[in-house]
């Protein structure tokens, strides 16, 4: 069955400190891998994706991701976070056409001054 | 920038009332999606469409419909609204296939409240 995993519901960091926000996938073909951010009343925004190529990929605010096929992971990390960063963040999988997305329950995320 | 525009953000519907979510793209995509959220849930397809008049059932499919008759217009219709159809509705839509510049493009949401 295809799933995602997001084991941490809630997170919370210090401003400044780092973070690694993790994902786990089941999928039974080729996954392409998105995280997504949601602030509060909002619709999502797409942080980073992979496609195929470099097993480490840069995203926008200063977010990067490391697709590690043998552990069937995905993991979100930041090295140094912002109070601007508290919000929920979603890991997804899908297909190589772009239909059936399937999401993990998210992980909101707090910053503590 | 790729827009997704959901006509409603907050709503308050009957229960056994027929409710219709719309939802418009400009980007001329083929796939379009509807989804709903609900807290510790995370993300679950309700229907999506890759090609006007097509749709596909998603995973929670039952007392909702869906119709496409046009490219950029993706509506959910809710036959008899319940009260266990409370949530936020999340409208997306991608281009079909992998592309280094693809993605899946959200609305802002919906939020209906069934009473």
């Amino acid at each position: 069955a295809q799933s995602v995993t997001q084991p941490d519901i809630h997170i919370t960091v210090s401003e400044g400190a780092s973070l690694e926000l993790r994902c786990n996938y089941s999928y039974g073909a080729t996954p392409y891998l998105f995280w997504y951010v949601q602030s509060p009343g909002q619709g999502l925004q797409l942080l980073l994706k992979y496609f195929s190529g470099d097993t480490l990929v840069q995203g926008i605010k200063g977010f990067e991701a490391e697709f590690k096929r043998s552990q069937s992971s995905f993991n979100l990390r930041k090295p140094s976070v912002h109070w601007s960063d508290a919000a929920e963040y979603f890991c997804a999988v899908g297909p190589y056409n772009f239909n059936k997305f399937y999401f993990g329950s998210g992980t909101k995320l707090n910053v503590k001054p | 920038d790729v827009k997704v525009t959901q006509s409603s953000r907050y709503l308050v519907k009957r229960t056994g009332e027929k409710v219709f979510l719309e939802c418009v793209q400009d980007m001329d995509h083929e796939n379009m999606f509807w989804y709903r959220q609900d807290p510790g849930l995370g993300l679950r397809l309700i229907y999506f469409s890759y090609d006007v008049k097509m749709k596909e059932k998603g995973d929670i499919p039952e007392g909702y419909s869906v119709s496409r008759e046009k490219k950029e217009r993706f509506s959910l219709i809710l036959e008899s609204a319940s009260t266990n159809q409370t949530s936020m509705y999340l409208c997306a839509s991608s281009p079909r296939g992998v592309d280094s510049g693809n993605t899946i493009y959200f609305g802002e949401g919906s939020w209906l409240t069934v009473v």
